[in-house]
């Protein structure tokens, strides 16, 4: 077990509705990474927080966002969702940014499906 | 654009053998090279990490080189067990990047 927690475990959608997911990082980390993964693909990066600010991003639309909260916890929002939003999303928690190959602990993630 | 490879098709070994996993990238320079394990309905969770001036890292049963000529780290397994059957995925960074691009992974099967 990492410690990094995720909600809801599963989600089911229509198109077009919004949807909010959360994370809360291992205890003594900073930064928060969100990845999205397709099924029988690799986690694809959409964005990380590093101290409640947006330290980077993927390529994902606008529509993708989120939030970091002062205890480092993290949101992601999609709104507008389409058919091919249906992943598992996972959060990934570091000690630091990532510049120095600092190694991610994953949560269990949320598997959303749009219908 | 950046292109991380690994072997698409399941790779089935007898327990007692050893695995041995492919990565291969293209257009992209990386200084770290990360192997996780994913289990199904899981996150992936971290085994090894080598840097670009290491050739190889052991750790228990694990085994990873790393080859920038090349562009290739492989990673290895001995004495497989049933247990060790999973999704493998490696992971490239370096630094001042946050984004660590991930392989689509090899799924090993040990067999009893």
């Amino acid at each position: 077990e990492t410690g990094v927690t995720q909600s809801p475990t599963h989600l089911i959608k229509t198109r077009g509705q919004q949807v909010t997911l959360r994370c809360s990082s291992q205890s003594g980390h900073n930064t928060v990474s969100w990845y999205q993964q397709a099924l029988g693909q690799g986690p694809q990066f959409i964005f990380q927080y590093y101290r409640e600010e947006e330290n980077g991003r993927g390529n994902f639309p606008p529509r993708f966002s989120g939030l970091q909260f002062p205890n480092y916890s993290s949101e992601l929002n999609v709104n507008a969702l389409e058919l091919d939003d249906s992943a598992l999303y996972l959060c990934a928690s570091s000690r630091n940014i990532g510049t120095e190959g600092e190694k991610l602990f994953f949560g269990s993630g949320t598997q959303l499906s749009v219908l | 654009s950046q292109k991380i490879e690994q072997n698409s098709e399941a790779l089935n070994i007898q327990e007692g053998k050893t695995a041995t996993l492919t990565c291969n990238y293209t257009n992209y320079s990386p200084a770290y090279l990360q192997w996780y394990r994913q289990d199904p309905g899981r996150g992936p969770v971290f085994l090894l990490l080598i840097r670009e001036n290491e050739k190889e890292k052991r750790k228990e049963r694990l085994k990873v080189t790393f080859d920038t000529t090349l562009k290739q780290s492989l990673f290895h397994i001995t004495a497989s067990q049933p247990a060790d059957s999973a999704t493998y995925l490696c992971a490239l960074s370096k630094p001042g990047t946050y984004k660590y691009i991930f392989g689509t992974g090899t799924r090993l099967k040990v067999l009893a």
